[in-house]
């Protein structure tokens, strides 16, 4: 069966650091891979999707990254953290554009 | 126009009640639709998914569809307290959109 694994779960960050969020996928090949910001109460972003490796398209411009290495791993990244970059990611993927997503279990950023 | 438009809420129902969550889109195109159930804290889960106009019932939930109308709805029979949840709506054209979700609670 497929799993998702996403890191840390939790993490406290001050303005203008470094992030590094990563996702991996196990028990498929080449699946559509998606990083997602929720706010506090507040509905999904998309914020990056993927299908493929080194295939990303960015929903939103901003000072956030996402890189896909491998066909299974999908990293969020930014240079220097904003205090607006607070939220909570979701990686998620799914076998096609058309179907369901299967989301990680989620990383609580505060940015301070 | 949100892309995927669901009422916030909150709403409240008592156990063994019928819940009645609604949701409307605005992109004629879509092709399917799915409902998440996301507690507290944790990320979504899949409840349900629909593709063609009526109903799919599993269990205790029930998906409508209305592509005439875009409008999507998710019935829970028998509610219990365990389903006070956020239920999010999501919309799949060329990548998937969500609403904002309903939070949900059922009184014992």
């Amino acid at each position: 069966s497929q799993t998702i694994h996403q890191w840390p779960a939790t993490l406290v960050q001050p303005v203008g650091s470094p992030l590094s969020l990563e996702c991996t996928v196990e028990g498929t090949s080449n699946p559509n891979l998606y990083w997602y910001r929720q706010a506090a109460g507040r509905g999904l972003q998309l914020l990056f999707y993927s299908v493929g490796i080194g295939q990303i398209s960015s929903e939103v411009p901003q000072n956030l990254s996402a890189s896909r290495p491998q066909d299974r791993q999908f990293i969020l990244s930014s240079k220097k953290l904003l205090l607006s970059d607070s939220g909570f990611y979701l990686c998620a993927w799914s076998e096609s554009f058309a179907g369901e997503l299967f989301f990680g279990e989620g990383s609580r950023l505060t940015v301070l | 126009q949100k892309e995927v438009e669901q009422n916030s809420g909150p709403l409240s129902v008592p156990e063994g009640a019928i819940a009645s969550l609604n949701c409307t889109y605005s992109d004629r195109g879509s092709q399917s639709f799915f409902w998440y159930r996301q507690y507290s804290g944790k990320s979504p889960e899949l409840i349900m998914f629909i593709y063609s106009n009526g109903d799919k019932e599993d269990g205790r939930f029930t998906a409508q569809l209305n592509k005439a109308s875009q409008y999507v709805s998710l019935l829970i029979r028998d509610s219990q307290p365990s389903d006070s949840a956020t239920y999010l709506c999501a919309v799949n054209t060329n990548d998937m959109r969500f609403g904002a979700g309903t939070r949900l609670t059922v009184k014992p």
